[in-house]
């Protein structure tokens, strides 16, 4: 597709259960990034892929979240056990290693 | 790492300018980028800085200093639509990890 694509747009759950987010990003872009995002506020880092090299899982919240990249491409986000104050919008980004970033829609994730 | 700092809110009115300054420290540079976020929707691309000086695009320009660690995104002739988010972001010298501010949360009023 032309941009980022992440599905599910918007994921309903219960607390304990596991999430799976997925991302599709620009083909040919390197960069691969997930954050999360709480209403009214900024943007908080979670994981960055850049091409071959081990990924920045700095941002993690905990060992609950983990994130892949299968083949340079698409990422799959996975919150096992969810919690109450996971919900947020989760945004994936790509973007080459010198350029801009491109954001996809976000999945918006509610636990109840 | 880096730490990136800028206003929570700015009100204007149609028809002016504002100015939203971003101060980073980082262990290492490699440009200095602006979004725009309206509410709801996905960040969008506005500007890069890479090296000093004034980027001036239509209504938006972008400034930077690496001396001094600062920069600011000017708008001009306020519009309605551009009541929004504005992040500024930095990337990283050695591995060009983008880093996010808290964003600035720009009312424009009539």
């Amino acid at each position: 597709g032309a941009g980022v694509s992440q599905s599910p747009s918007n994921k309903v759950t219960e607390k304990g259960k596991d999430v799976e987010l997925r991302c599709d990003p620009i083909s040919g872009h390197t960069a691969l990034y997930w954050y999360r995002q709480s209403l009214g506020q900024g943007l908080e880092f979670l994981i960055y892929f850049q091409g071959n090299s081990a990924p920045d899982k700095s941002g993690l919240p905990s060992d609950r979240f983990s994130a892949e990249r299968t083949g340079g491409s698409v990422s799959t986000l996975t919150i096992q056990r969810t919690q109450q104050e996971d919900s947020a919008v989760y945004l994936c980004a790509s973007g080459t290693s010198s350029g801009e970033l491109f954001f996809g829609e976000g999945s918006r994730l509610t636990v109840l | 790492g880096q730490n990136i700092d800028q206003p929570t809110e700015m009100t204007a009115t149609e028809g002016a300018i504002v100015q939203i300054n971003c101060t980073y420290q980082t262990s290492g540079f490699n440009g200095l980028f602006w979004y725009q976020q309206h509410a709801g929707e996905a960040p969008t691309f506005l500007s890069y800085n890479v090296l000093d000086g004034l980027e001036e695009k239509g209504r938006f320009s972008s400034f930077l200093s690496r001396s001094k660690g600062y920069s600011y995104l000017l708008l001009k002739e306020l519009q309605m639509k551009d009541s929004a988010s504005y992040l500024c972001a930095v990337r990283d010298g050695s591995d060009y990890k983008l880093s996010f501010g808290a964003g600035t949360t720009v009312t424009v009023r009539a």
